[in-house]
């Protein structure tokens, strides 16, 4: 299974909600990652999660919470956010080198949850 | 910023001629990746080079770097209707942070 899943597909909340977002992966890899990308952008890497731990957080504003239950899930927790953080948020996941760093692996990417905030 | 620029943005060909993506990065790395995008979707990886390496293939594509220029081309041979989507090139700025050029939007007219 070289499959990453993520649900919602679509995602439209208020600034005032709170809302989730999920990925999993059944790859064994233990490098997980959220990226944000606005339209007609490249990706930007927002969190690193690395054997279940926080690994790289890009100075994202705290109105996005990142969780990490397992080895196979990832989840993105939402609230207060605002307009400008409409976008596709994308998850990934890659294996991990024996010294730690995803140097020579590539990453393996879910759909996407296309998220708008109104 | 980010780490690779590419160029062109935009692309469009006829099915059936060939495609050349041109990438430039800043720093010294170890591997170079690309990666492909149909709209809105997510990003499908297509080939990883390594900095020790100057021409690889896979099925239609061909990779090259040239790490004294700092540069990398990706070429899609004999192109389908179905190559149309974004590419993207990506350098690691450090462990695990993949840096994404700024991509080529292609299109391939039937």
């Amino acid at each position: 299974d070289t499959e990453v899943t993520q649900t919602p597909k679509h995602l439209v909340m208020g600034m005032t909600n709170k809302k989730s977002l999920k990925c999993e992966q059944h790859m064994g890899h233990r490098a997980m990652y959220w990226y944000k990308q606005k339209a007609k952008k490249p990706p930007e890497l927002m969190f690193v999660y690395s054997y279940e731990k926080l690994s790289i957080n890009e100075s994202v504003p705290s109105r996005f919470s990142p969780e990490c239950p397992n080895s196979s899930l990832l989840n993105l927790h939402l609230h207060a956010l605002q307009p400008e953080d409409s976008a596709l948020y994308l998850c990934a996941s890659s294996q991990v080198t024996g010294s730690g760093g995803s140097i020579s692996y590539e990453q393996y990417f879910g759909p996407g949850t296309r998220l708008t905030v109104t | 910023s980010q780490q690779g620029e590419e160029d062109p943005q935009a692309l469009s060909i006829q099915e059936g001629e060939n495609a050349t993506m041109n990438c430039s990065y800043k720093t010294s790395i170890n591997n170079l990746q690309w990666y492909r995008q149909n709209s809105g979707r997510g990003l499908v990886h297509l080939i990883l080079i390594r900095s020790n390496e100057r021409e690889k293939h896979s099925g239609r594509l061909r990779v090259t770097l040239d790490t004294s220029k700092k540069s990398s081309s990706l070429l899609i041979t004999a192109s389908r209707a179905a190559d149309t989507a974004s590419y993207f090139c990506a350098t690691l700025a450090s462990s695990y942070k993949l840096i994404f050029g700024s991509g080529t939007r292609l299109l391939v007219r039937p």
